[in-house]
C-alpha cells in the first residue's frame, strides 16, 4: 500500500491568518490526491481533488498544490468555521490511503 | 439532492455480525461505485471496501478480507456492509460515500468521495 505521511499532525492559527498542511506519498501518485475536511461529529467533506481542483462550493480561500510526491493544502484567510480536522487521501491505486490527519485549532 | 442515509447506532458482542445499510437518493444508483470508510473513536479514516452498484462487483481491504461483505440492492438503492467476528477494536463509526465516478459492470474504481452518509457507530463489547 502506499503510505500518506501528513503534517503536521496539529495546529494552531490565527483568525485571518494562512495555514499549509504538506502530504508526501511514499511513491508517485502524479495528481491523484484529494482533500477533505471533517468537523466534529460530522463525515468528511470533499474541499480539494486531483491536486489542486477546488470542488463545486468550497471558497476559495482553500487551495492544493503539488504533484508526484509532495502536496501542499492551503487555507488563507482562516475563518471560524474552517476549525476542523484535514485528511490527504491518494486514489492512485486501492486502497487510497488517507494521511493521519491534522486537527485545526485556532490561536 | 443527493443523499446517503444510513441504518441507526448497533451494540455487539465480541465474535457476533453486524450489517450496515446505507440508502441512497437523487441519483442514479447503479452509476456510482459505492465505498465504506470506517473511523475508530479520535482516529482516522480506513477506507474498507468498495462495490459497484450495476453488478455488485466488490473489492476490499486486504486487513479485512474474509470478514467484510459488501452487497446491494437495486430495487431500494441500498449497499450494505457487513462485518463478521467482531472484535473490540471494530468500534468505529463506519460511513458509506459516494464516488464521483462509476463503471460499466465488472469494474471497480477509485476517485473522489463526493457524498458522504451520516455515519452509524457500531460498538463492540
Amino acid at each position: 500500500d502506499i503510505q500518506m505521511t501528513q503534517s503536521p499532525s496539529a495546529l494552531s492559527a490565527s483568525l485571518g491568518g494562512r495555514v499549509t498542511i504538506t502530504c508526501q506519498a511514499s511513491q508517485d501518485i502524479t495528481k491523484y490526491l484529494n482533500w477533505y475536511q471533517q468537523k466534529p461529529g460530522k463525515a468528511p467533506k470533499l474541499l480539494i481533488y486531483d491536486a489542486s481542483n477546488l470542488q463545486t462550493g468550497v471558497p476559495s480561500r482553500f487551495s492544493g498544490s503539488g504533484s508526484g510526491t509532495d502536496f501542499t493544502f492551503t487555507i488563507n484567510s482562516l475563518q471560524p468555521e474552517d476549525i476542523a480536522t484535514y485528511y490527504c487521501q491518494e486514489y492512485y491505486k486501492f486502497p487510497g490511503t488517507f494521511g493521519q490527519g491534522t486537527k485545526l485549532e485556532i490561536k | 439532492q443527493v443523499k446517503l442515509v444510513q441504518s441507526g447506532a448497533e451494540v455487539k458482542k465480541p465474535g457476533a455480525s453486524v450489517k450496515v445499510s446505507c440508502k441512497a437518493s437523487g441519483f442514479t444508483f447503479i452509476n456510482y461505485y459505492m465505498h465504506w470508510v470506517r473511523q475508530a473513536p479520535g482516529q482516522g479514516l480506513e477506507w474498507m471496501g468498495i462495490i459497484n452498484p450495476s453488478d455488485g462487483t466488490t473489492r476490499y481491504a486486504q486487513r479485512l478480507q474474509g470478514r467484510v461483505t459488501m452487497t446491494k440492492d437495486t430495487s431500494t438503492s441500498t449497499v450494505y456492509m457487513e462485518l463478521s467476528s467482531l472484535r473490540s477494536d471494530d468500534t468505529a463509526v463506519y460511513y458509506c460515500a459516494r464516488d464521483r465516478v462509476g463503471g460499466a459492470v465488472n469494474t471497480i474504481g477509485l476517485s473522489q468521495l463526493d457524498y458522504w452518509g451520516q455515519g452509524t457507530l457500531v460498538t463492540v463489547s
